[in-house]
C-alpha cells in the first residue's frame, strides 16, 4: 500500500517552454501533497505543500508564478514549470501524506533544460 | 544551527556488518520520527516511523528515539550491499504538516 507515483520520469525540454509533472497516490487519498527539489548529492529542498482544492503554500524563495502547482483532487497533483531555464534542471519529487505524518514518496522526475 | 543533524557519511561496512545511523535535533516539540532510504535517482522510500520515544523492529531495521537526548538512531543488522543508499531521517512536530528532514547519510556496504 501507500504507491505513489510520478510521471514522466524524466523530461528533457527547451529553453524557454513549459514542463508538466504529475504526481498520483495510488491506493489512498492524499489530504496534503508536496513537492521536493533535489540537486546531486544534497538533501530534499521543500518548494511547496498543497492541500486538496486550495492554493498551494510556497517555501521563501521558491516563484510561484514560476512553479504552478495543481491539487485538483485528492488523488492528484500537478507542478509545472513555466518558461523553463537550464538552471532549473533538476530531479523532482513529489510526496503525498493520508492522515498521519508519514510521507510516501514518487520515484522523482528528472528535468534537463537545454 | 540546524534543526535536524546528520552525518552525511560516506560510512563504508563489510557485508554483514551491524550498521548504526543517528540523527540529533534541538526542536522538543517533534513527536513523530521517520527513516528513509533513498537510492541514487529515486525517491526516497520509508523504512519505519515512530512516535514519541522507544524502540520499534522491523525485520533486520530497529528504530530508537531517545526523546530526552534529543537523539534518534536506526540499526541495520546484517548488512547487504543492496543496504548500500542514502538514509534521511525526518521528523514533525503534532499540528506541522511538513516534515523536517537530516541532510542524509550515505551507507556503502562492501561485499
Amino acid at each position: 500500500g501507500a504507491v505513489v507515483s510520478q510521471h514522466p520520469s524524466w523530461v528533457i525540454c527547451k529553453s524557454g517552454t513549459s514542463v508538466k509533472i504529475e504526481c498520483r497516490s495510488l491506493d489512498f487519498q492524499a489530504t496534503t501533497m508536496f513537492w521536493y527539489r533535489q540537486f546531486p548529492k544534497q538533501s530534499l529542498m521543500l518548494m511547496a505543500t498543497s492541500n486538496e482544492g486550495s492554493k498551494a503554500t510556497y517555501e521563501q524563495g521558491v516563484e510561484k508564478d514560476k512553479f504552478l502547482i495543481n491539487h485538483a483532487s485528492l488523488t492528484l497533483s500537478t507542478l509545472t514549470v513555466t518558461s523553463a531555464h537550464p538552471e532549473d534542471s533538476s530531479f523532482y519529487i513529489c510526496s503525498a501524506r493520508e492522515t498521519g505524518y508519514e510521507q510516501y514518496f514518487g520515484p522523482g522526475t528528472r528535468l534537463t533544460v537545454t | 544551527q540546524k534543526e535536524v543533524e546528520q552525518d552525511p557519511g560516506p560510512l563504508s561496512v563489510p557485508e554483514g556488518a551491524i550498521v548504526s545511523l543517528n540523527c540529533t535535533y534541538s526542536n522538543s516539540a517533534f513527536q513523530y520520527f521517520m527513516w528513509y532510504r533513498q537510492y541514487s535517482r529515486k525517491g526516497p522510500e520509508l523504512l519505519m516511523y515512530t512516535y514519541s520515544s522507544g524502540n520499534k523492529e522491523d525485520g533486520r531495521f530497529t528504530a530508537q528515539v531517545d526523546k530526552s537526548s534529543k537523539y534518534i538512531s536506526l540499526f541495520i543488522r546484517d548488512s547487504q550491499p543492496s543496504d548500500s543508499a542514502t538514509y534521511l531521517c525526518a521528523m514533525s512536530a503534532a499540528g506541522r504538516r511538513a516534515l523536517t528532514f537530516g541532510s542524509g547519510t550515505r551507507l556503502q556496504v562492501q561485499p
